[in-house]
């Protein structure tokens, strides 16, 4: 499978704080970037998602930068609470987005309160 | 909205048993599912994809003969784990798509099933 690369694998930030996971990936054929939120025992649950024709995309207290030339992309979220504590997914997928997701290793956000 | 159920969401069964677990989408003709494997804090990895009524398609190193995928309608895709073995203790996923899925619609996901094999 095509690559994406995720970091950091564990994140622990204060309650109000900024949470930042990066991803880069390879494959320059892919066109949509979700990003996935998964609590213990539960499937992964979309968040936010952009496609390389803009270079940020907000929503709520979620943010994606997207940079294309370096094949890299960003979640920001701001004024993490402690419900956000999760691991988080960022994907990339070719076509549609329905299509087979390609999946970075993963994120295990702590918010402390 | 949109729900993809997978049943059941946990299940133990001696090694050498067949497992079989459901994938249904509840309110949507889900035209192709993916079913992934995720073992503890790892990535899911995605094992095969089923459009219905055809064969699935099957990542490389995932042996079509050991894990059986069945997708006979628009809403009910089943994974089969014949002749488990304690490695194939995993936690199991399923997605549903369908075609035009907007772009901001969400890829669905089941809750996932939780195998142990003993």
């Amino acid at each position: 499978q095509q690559q994406v690369k995720q970091s950091p694998q564990s994140l622990i930030v204060q309650k109000g704080g900024i949470s930042i996971i990066n991803c880069a990936y390879e494959n320059t054929a892919f066109d949509y970037f979700p990003w996935y939120q998964q609590f213990p025992g539960k499937g992964p649950a979309l968040l936010i998602a952009i496609r390389p024709d803009v270079s940020e995309k907000k929503e709520g207290r979620f943010t994606i930068s997207f940079n294309k030339s370096a094949k890299q992309f960003s979640l920001h979220i701001m004024d993490s609470q402690p419900g956000d504590s999760a691991t988080y997914f960022c994907a990339a997928s070719k076509g549609t987005s329905g299509s087979r997701l390609t999946f970075g290793e993963g994120t295990q956000l702590t918010v402390n309160p | 909205g949109a729900v993809v159920s997978q049943h059941p969401s946990w299940v133990i069964c001696k090694s050498g048993t067949s497992v079989k677990i459901e994938c249904r989408s509840l309110d949507f003709q889900a035209t192709t599912m993916f079913w992934y494997r995720q073992f503890p804090k790892q990535s899911l990895m995605l094992m095969a994809t089923s459009n219905e009524g055809s064969k699935a398609t099957y990542e490389q190193g995932v042996e079509k003969d050991k894990f059986l995928i069945n997708h006979a309608s628009l809403t009910l895709s089943t994974l089969t784990v014949t002749s488990a073995h304690p490695e194939d203790s995993s936690f199991y996923i399923c997605s549903a798509t369908y075609p035009g899925l907007a772009f901001n619609s969400p890829l669905h996901f089941g809750n996932g099933t939780r195998l142990t094999v003993t």
